[in-house]
């Protein structure tokens, strides 16, 4: 199975910084990477699909970045309502997908 | 408006049965690509199952043999049958849509609101 990797785990930040979350994959996954956002009791929200390319409705200030093994997901300016959890996902094995670990953006 | 609800969550003993559904609503589940994803408490979100739009599915090691999922096509709902269930398969479960059409990537782009699985004694 391909392994998911993000780092950090978790963040504290402040609004208006920038902020970069990482995902590795332990194999080349081309595109195949998406990235969805968590708050807590409710479903993940698709932000950023093949890598790079921004899910309509979500905000121009994420983005997307990378491509065989390495990944980001940058927030230009963070903003209150962007303090949550946030997890890559493969979809380059067609008989396993994975996600990462998630990382938790909190106020600092 | 495209639409998935989950239903068929509650406590079961160990050892016993659940089947869950996922109803969809704005869109044709045949013409797409439908996952499930579970997620225990305080844990991250882990990939279950997908069930290609040509019946064909896959599922994660951890399931695999114990979970089967079916499409409705009259009633344009996924369901999933859990058997054999243990304590730690206690989860909420979402279902979501792939996008067949709009994206050659595979991502989920629509979810459910989650149902609720208790496996204990």
């Amino acid at each position: 199975d391909i392994q998911m990797t993000q780092s950090p785990s978790s963040l504290s930040a402040s609004v208006g910084d920038r902020v970069t979350i990482t995902c590795r994959a332990s194999q080349s996954i081309s595109r195949y990477l998406h990235w969805y956002q968590q708050k807590p009791g409710k479903a993940p929200k698709l932000l950023i699909y093949a890598a790079s390319s921004l899910q309509r409705g979500v905000p121009t200030r994420f983005s997307g970045s990378g491509s065989g093994t390495d990944f980001t997901l940058t927030i230009s300016s963070l903003q209150p309502e962007d303090f949550a959890t946030y997890y890559c996902q493969q979809s380059f094995n067609t008989h396993s997908w994975t996600f990462g670990q998630g990382t938790k953006v909190e106020i600092k | 408006e495209v639409q998935l609800v989950e239903s068929g969550g509650r406590l079961v003993q160990p050892g016993g049965s659940l089947r869950l559904s996922c109803a969809a609503s704005g869109f044709v589940v045949s013409s797409n690509f439908v996952t499930w994803v579970r997620q225990a408490p305080g844990q991250g979100l882990e990939w279950v199952a997908t069930f290609y739009s040509a019946g064909k599915t896959y599922y994660a090691d951890s399931v695999k043999g114990r979970f089967t999922v079916s499409r409705d096509n009259s009633n344009n709902t996924l369901n999933l049958q859990m058997n054999s269930l243990r304590p730690d398969d206690t989860a909420v479960y979402y279902c979501a849509r792939v996008p067949t059409v709009s994206s050659d990537y595979y991502p989920m782009d629509v979810w459910g609101q989650g149902t609720t699985v208790t496996v204990s004694s």
